[in-house]
């Protein structure tokens, strides 16, 4: 059964604490990986992942790919509290399958 | 500027009611999309549709009907055979170009239902 796992669930952290989120998945025709941010309604792109080993780096945040391994991981270094937010991953094969998402706190 | 409108924003509803969420979008993309979202699970997909007049099944398909009539309208309607209808429920579209993969969203409507 194909499926996206998120880890952790949820996470509580304080400003200036870097953190690692991740996400594996069992797809059968994997194209690609995404990542979104959801603040309170709608998601918004992050980065999209379609090769190994090659960083997608955009200010503090940074993901990357291991399709052997199948996973990826988003970093946040020197977090905010404007980070505080629902990350979510998501994979696309013949459809898009998304994970439960990561609910981030960070706290001042 | 160009996006994905959704509404009503928050709806409460008697069970046993349909009731109809409004997707628009002014990006001209072909493909749209219903998720539904609830706590502690991913997106879940309802319905897809590629083109006008075409639609298909997603994963949570009962209890759900859609209609694409126009490019840019794709409205569901939730039925009274949807037999927890309660939750967030997202709108997004994208391009049609297989190499496409990035979704717009919508800002969700949240359906209650009493």
């Amino acid at each position: 059964e194909d499926k996206v796992v998120q880890s952790p669930l949820s996470l509580v952290v304080h400003e200036g604490d870097t953190v690692t989120l991740n996400c594996s998945y069992e797809v059968t025709n994997f194209r690609s990986l995404l990542w979104y941010k959801q603040e309170k309604k709608a998601p918004t792109f992050l980065f999209m992942l379609t090769s190994s080993g090659i960083e997608k780096k955009s200010g503090r945040l940074s993901s990357i790919l291991d399709k052997k391994e199948l996973f990826s991981i988003l970093n946040i270094t020197a977090t905010q509290t404007g980070d505080s937010a629902i990350y979510l991953c998501a994979v696309r094969d013949n459809d898009m399958r998304f994970g439960a998402g990561t609910r981030l706190t960070v706290k001042p | 500027d160009g996006g994905i409108t959704q509404s009503p924003k928050y709806l409460f509803r008697k069970e046993g009611q349909n009731v109809t969420l409004s997707c628009e979008q002014n990006l001209n993309h072909d493909a749209m999309y219903w998720y539904r979202q609830d706590p502690g699970q991913g997106l879940r997909l309802i319905y897809y549709s590629q083109i006008v007049n075409d639609f298909q099944k997603g994963d949570i398909a009962e209890g759900y009907s859609v209609s694409r009539e126009k490019k840019e309208s794709f409205p569901l309607t939730v039925t009274s055979a949807q037999k927890n209808p309660t939750a967030f429920y997202l709108c997004a579209s994208s391009t049609k170009n297989p190499g496409a993969n990035v979704l717009t969203f919508g800002a969700g409507s949240r359906l209650t239902v009493l």
